[in-house]
């Protein structure tokens, strides 16, 4: 069964730096979300992209968050200038065009800000 | 805005054992309903869903849950545990955003133990 990729699993940085967070969604999807869960808190939504843009996006994701989907197959979110509370597990997710389906969730970028 | 509430932070049951989490939602309109399972170290796999229609869902590892509209709860089920059930479980609502897409809320989740 296709399942979304994100890499890297763990990624370190230290506050300030830009990080970039990839995921492969699965092929034929064209839905594209990021979710984020703080240690011990809920899973909480990012963005929503759609048709090369973004679709909605919650208060969290301020001017230091970006996505991009910069070819066919990858969509990436960016923190420019990273504080020491983005530290979270990053979900992808993506999910078909069409009749009402549910959201496939990669396993999860695992992100310290040091 | 939409929330989501599981009760139980934390579930101990014996393996064998019947299982109910509960969870419970606040929305205006007819919601779209999940349970996610997410063990150590991985991400968040779709058990069921509810997008409309019987009320009663079958899922995957024998899981289910029903749609009761007049509770707005959700309550995922399982009649008789294994020890490879041991994870959290997140109740998940759908809020619709246009066309087919949509913004899940989640709960806190709820930690599943199964005692051998």
């Amino acid at each position: 069964e296709p399942e979304v990729t994100q890499t890297p699993s763990h990624q370190v940085t230290q506050m300030g730096q830009e990080v970039i967070l990839r995921c492969v969604p699965i092929s034929n999807h064209l839905y594209f979300y990021w979710y984020r869960q703080i240690l011990g808190q809920k899973v909480e939504f990012l963005v929503s992209f759609y048709n090369n843009e973004i679709s909605e996006k919650s208060e969290i994701f301020d001017d230091q968050f970006s996505v991009e989907r910069p070819d066919g197959s990858n969509f990436t979110l960016k923190i420019r200038s990273t504080k020491l509370e983005d530290s979270a597990m990053y979900f992808c997710a993506s999910m078909r065009q069409g009749e009402l389906s549910p959201l496939h969730f990669g396993n999860g970028t695992r992100l310290t800000v040091t | 805005a939409q929330s989501v509430t599981q009760p139980d932070i934390h579930i101990t049951v014996s393996e064998g054992a019947s299982l109910e989490l509960r969870c419970n939602y606040s929305y205006g309109a007819t919601p779209y309903l999940f349970w996610y399972v997410q063990s150590p170290g991985q991400g968040l796999q779709l058990l069921l869903k509810y997008f409309s229609g019987d009320t009663l869902v079958q899922g995957i590892k024998g899981f289910e849950a029903e749609f009761k509209r007049s509770q707005s709860s959700f309550n995922l089920r399982k009649p008789s545990v294994h020890w490879s059930d041991a994870a959290e479980y997140f109740c998940a609502v759908g809020e619709g955003s246009g066309g087919s897409n949509y913004k899940l809320t989640f709960g806190k989740g709820t930690l599943l133990t199964v005692n051998p």
